[in-house]
C-alpha cells in the first residue's frame, strides 16, 4: 500500500457537465475525508467518513455535490452541473481510528489531489 | 471571521534564521492542534502536533495558549529545505480547520 491514490489528477470539462473524482485511501484507514483548495487557502472540510456512513458534510456543500463509500473502502465525490468556481484541487485525506491527540485519528494522510478545471 | 487565523506571509529569512508564525483560533471548543506542512504543488503533510505544555522536535518548536486561543511555530537554524506553506490546523469534532498558511522562503 502506497498511500492514498486519486484520480484523476486533472480533470478540463465545460460548465454544466458532471463529473466524479475517486479516492482510494489506505486500506487499514477507516476514517475519510474529502476537502477542497483554491490557490492561497488552505483546505476546505467538504465531508468525512467513518467506514461507510457519511457522519459530516460542510454546509458550504451545495446539493449539487455528492460522496459515497460503499463498502467503507474507496470512495467518490461527484459534482453535478459543474460550475467556474467548481474549479479546484479536491483532496481526499484517510487516518485510522482512535482518540487523543497522538492516536492516528490526527493524522490524516493526503492524496496528491484531483485538480478540477471548469471552462 | 475564519476558524483558524494565520499571516499568509511571505516570510523571507536568510539561511540560519529564526523564525516564528502565530496563528489564532476562534472556536475555543477545538480540542488539539497541529502544523502541517505543504510544498509547492503538493500535498500537506503533517509536521507536528501542538500540547498544551509546549513541544520540541529538532528544530522546531509549538506552543499553545489557550487562554489566548493562539498557537505558534517557531523554526530554528532555517534550511532551504524549510521553504515552504505552513499550515495551522484545528480539531474540531470529526474534522481537522486548516488556516490559510503562511509561506516561508529561505534563503541562501
Amino acid at each position: 500500500d502506497t498511500g492514498v491514490s486519486q484520480n484523476p489528477r486533472h480533470k478540463i470539462t465545460k460548465r454544466g457537465q458532471n463529473v466524479t473524482f475517486r479516492c482510494d485511501p489506505i486500506s487499514e484507514h477507516n476514517r475519510l475525508y474529502w476537502y477542497r483548495q483554491t490557490l492561497g487557502q488552505g483546505p476546505e472540510f467538504l465531508t468525512y467518513f467513518q467506514n461507510e456512513a457519511q457522519l459530516e458534510k460542510s454546509r458550504l456543500l451545495s446539493d449539487r455535490f455528492s460522496a459515497e463509500r460503499p463498502k467503507g473502502s474507496f470512495s467518490t465525490l461527484e459534482i453535478q452541473r459543474t460550475e467556474q468556481g467548481d474549479s479546484a484541487m479536491y483532496l481526499c485525506a484517510s487516518s485510522s481510528p482512535g482518540e487523543g491527540l497522538s492516536s492516528g485519528a490526527n493524522v490524516l494522510t493526503f492524496g496528491a489531489g484531483s485538480r478540477l478545471t471548469v471552462l | 471571521r475564519k476558524e483558524v487565523e494565520q499571516d499568509p506571509g511571505p516570510f523571507n529569512v536568510p539561511e540560519g534564521a529564526t523564525v516564528a508564525f502565530n496563528c489564532t483560533y476562534s472556536n475555543s471548543a477545538s480540542q488539539s492542534f497541529f502544523w502541517y506542512r505543504q510544498d509547492c504543488r503538493k500535498e500537506p503533510k503533517l509536521l507536528m502536533s501542538v500540547y498544551s505544555s509546549g513541544n520540541e522536535d529538532g528544530r522546531f518548536t509549538a506552543q499553545l495558549n489557550r487562554a489566548s486561543q493562539y498557537i505558534s511555530l517557531l523554526i530554528r537554524d532555517s534550511k532551504l529545505s524549510d521553504s515552504a506553506t505552513y499550515l495551522c490546523v484545528g480539531r474540531g469534532g470529526n474534522k481537522l480547520v486548516f488556516g490559510a498558511g503562511t509561506i516561508l522562503r529561505v534563503k541562501s
